[in-house]
């Protein structure tokens, strides 16, 4: 079974610019969630998606939104960039189902804003 | 979720077991402990869960005290793969504020050498 897929791998954008992250997750996974991991803070929850509803927030402001499709793919948007917003942006999968709640971790975006 | 205490690094020699201690002294009745590491530049890796009884699967095995205030992975034999950024959650199984949140602490560096 293919993993979790997450395009672009890499991204430079300069203050002040938006982007998008796109994140595929497992076949048959209905849960996706996004993380910001940074030296500072470490691995930081943002948000997690369920049947295209967000069911889940973390503490980040407001230029951070997701969505999901009906197919469960997800994306995540970042408006306004700052530089604090050079991380790496992980997105995992999950079955959530009865005895199958673990995550499964893409391999990442790294976004440097200049 | 409940707090967890991790050393911040430890040394394992490559074919013995690493045992990687967790406290969780604070843990709810209906929190279960999972364990994930993440290996350099990588998303974090899945790697077992257990609520109250000894845990073993094809990577690891997980040992919880009786009184479920302290865990330790094992990792029975370990490989210069191995080296990685371990971290041990302790959280519902899903549900809430839990909904497809990890919360990750700063975790144990493990170095495998050779």
């Amino acid at each position: 079974k293919a993993g979790v897929t997450q395009t672009p791998r890499y991204l430079i954008k300069t203050r002040g610019q938006q982007v998008t992250l796109s994140c595929s997750p497992i076949s048959g996974h209905r849960s996706v969630s996004w993380y910001q991991q940074t030296p500072g803070q470490g691995l930081q929850f943002l948000f997690e998606y369920f049947s295209e509803t967000q069911r889940n927030k973390g503490n980040f402001p407001g230029r951070f939104s997701g969505r999901q499709f009906s197919n469960s793919r997800s994306e995540m948007n970042v408006s306004t960039l700052e530089l604090g917003d050079s991380a790496l942006y992980l997105c995992a999968s999950s079955p959530q189902r009865a005895g199958s709640y673990e995550q499964y971790f893409g391999p990442g975006t790294r976004l440097t804003v200049t | 979720d409940a707090k967890t205490t991790q050393p911040t690094s430890m040394d394992c020699a490559e074919g013995r077991a690493a045992n990687l201690p967790c406290n969780h002294s604070t843990i709810s009745g209906n929190e279960y402990v999972y364990w994930y590491r993440q290996i350099h530049s990588q998303g974090p890796q899945y790697i077992i869960h257990g609520l109250k009884n000894n845990e073993t699967n094809e990577m690891a095995s997980l040992i919880i005290t009786e009184d479920r205030k302290s865990s330790t992975l094992i990792l029975p034999h370990a490989t210069l793969r191995d080296t990685a950024v371990y971290y041990c959650i302790v959280r519902v199984k899903t549900g809430g504020t839990s909904y497809g949140k990890l919360t990750f602490g700063q975790g144990t560096i493990l170095t495998v050498h050779p």
